[in-house]
Formats: structure tokens, C-alpha cells, sequence
């Protein structure tokens, strides 16, 4: 069994970043392909990148190169997403969720959190 | 405009069944088994119903089925229940570089 606890709400003003984490407990932490997953209010999910150790980099979605940066701890079992150049539409619940030992489902989310993006 | 077509919402009565469709590309449902299912209640984080186009993770009810032809995913629902209400996402592998897609969701209500 695995949690992901993310950190906690966050305002931003336009033009600046943000950095939510997201804490594994439980399996292996090394095992896991994180990925962060987006939902703006009452819309879809979106995914916007994540780290796969088949391929040992960080993949992002095209929507978000440039712009989003995803890492890991491996010594706090932390990972992180970084969302910079903040506007308004980036207002969102930001999801972390891992595959774990399948392919490319989502077997494990954090709670979410939410980004607010605001003069 | 979601990568993947599902329809906005579904609806249906306590005990029948309901089917929602998922329609992609080539390039991700048609291309690859690795179409995959989430329920989301109002304000909790989605839940893993399906995964491989058919699989159910342990813990997820028989009454929750996928199946595919061609570019479309779908997801099966019998016996309904007043607790299957909530908001469906498919998802699939795509060969690009943005590798996970998802569909704009389906609302289900249980009438």
C-alpha cells in the first residue's frame, strides 16, 4: 500500500511559480512512475508530465515544456512539480499519482492541491 | 477540446446498466491495450476502476467492466447504484511526447 501526501494550498500572483510536493510512503520508491495530473474547477484531468525509469528522464507533456520541471528526492521519497510563468487558467487542483508495477495506470493519488493563481 | 472523446453526461435507474464510450486514435486507444478507467466523487482525488482496456484492480466490484474495438474504449456499469454516481475519466498511453491523455469525463447520475 502506498500514500502520496501533497503540500498544502498555495496563492500566486501572475508571472511567478510554484513548487507542491508530494511524500511516498510504502513500496518502493525507486519502483514508482510518478506523474502530476492536473484539474482546473469543474473541467477534466490533464496530464502534464511525469518521471519514467524506463527511460530515466523526465517527460512532459507538450502543452507544458518549458514551463514545468518535475523531480525526486529519493532520500525524503519526495517528488516535486514546479509550474513557472503562473497565469490565471493555471488555477487548478494539481494531482500527484504514481504507476505502480503496472504500465500506464494511475494506481495511487495524493489529495491534491490546490494552486490559485491571482492579482 | 480533451484529447479523448467521451460523452458529457449518462444517466440511468437504480439496477440497470450503463455503458460510456471513450473514442481516441491510432495513436493511443486504437494503437495500444492500455486504456484505462477512474471514478471521481465531488472534491476526492479519482479512484482506478480499470486498467488494460479490462482488468480491475483488487477491490473494484465485478460490476465494473471495459472492452475496446477499434478506436473505442468503453466502460459497463451493471446493476447500478446510488453510490456509482460520479464524474468517469477514460485515459490512454499516446505515442507522443505527451505520453497520458485523458477524455473530457462523463458525468453519471443514478436517477
Amino acid at each position: 500500500q502506498v500514500q502520496l501526501v501533497q503540500s498544502g494550498a498555495e496563492v500566486k500572483m501572475p508571472g511567478s511559480a510554484v513548487k507542491v510536493s508530494c511524500k511516498a510512503s510504502g513500496g518502493t520508491f525507486n519502483s514508482y512512475t510518478i506523474s502530476w495530473v492536473r484539474q482546473a474547477p469543474g473541467q477534466g484531468l490533464e496530464w502534464m508530465g511525469g518521471i519514467i525509469p524506463i527511460f530515466g528522464t523526465s517527460n512532459y507533456a507538450q502543452k507544458f515544456q518549458g514551463r514545468v520541471s518535475i523531480t525526486t528526492d529519493e532520500s525524503t521519497t519526495t517528488a516535486y512539480m514546479e509550474l513557472s510563468s503562473l497565469r490565471s487558467e493555471d488555477t487548478a487542483v494539481y494531482y500527484c499519482a504514481i504507476v505502480y508495477g503496472g504500465n500506464w495506470e494511475f494506481d495511487y493519488w495524493g489529495q491534491g492541491t490546490l494552486v490559485t493563481v491571482s492579482s | 477540446q480533451s484529447a479523448l472523446t467521451q460523452p458529457a453526461s449518462v444517466s440511468g435507474s437504480p439496477g440497470q446498466s450503463i455503458t460510456i464510450s471513450c473514442t481516441g486514435t491510432s495513436s493511443d486507444v486504437g494503437g495500444y491495450n492500455y486504456v484505462s478507467w477512474y471514478q471521481q466523487h465531488p472534491g476526492t482525488a479519482p479512484k482506478l476502476m480499470i486498467y488494460e482496456v479490462s482488468n480491475r484492480p483488487s477491490g473494484v466490484s465485478n460490476r465494473f467492466s471495459g472492452s475496446k474495438s477499434g478506436n473505442t474504449a468503453s466502460l459497463t456499469i451493471s446493476g447500478l447504484q446510488p453510490e456509482d454516481e460520479a464524474d468517469y475519466y477514460c485515459s490512454s498511453y499516446r505515442s507522443s511526447s505527451t505520453l497520458v491523455v485523458f477524455g473530457g469525463g462523463t458525468k453519471l447520475t443514478v436517477l
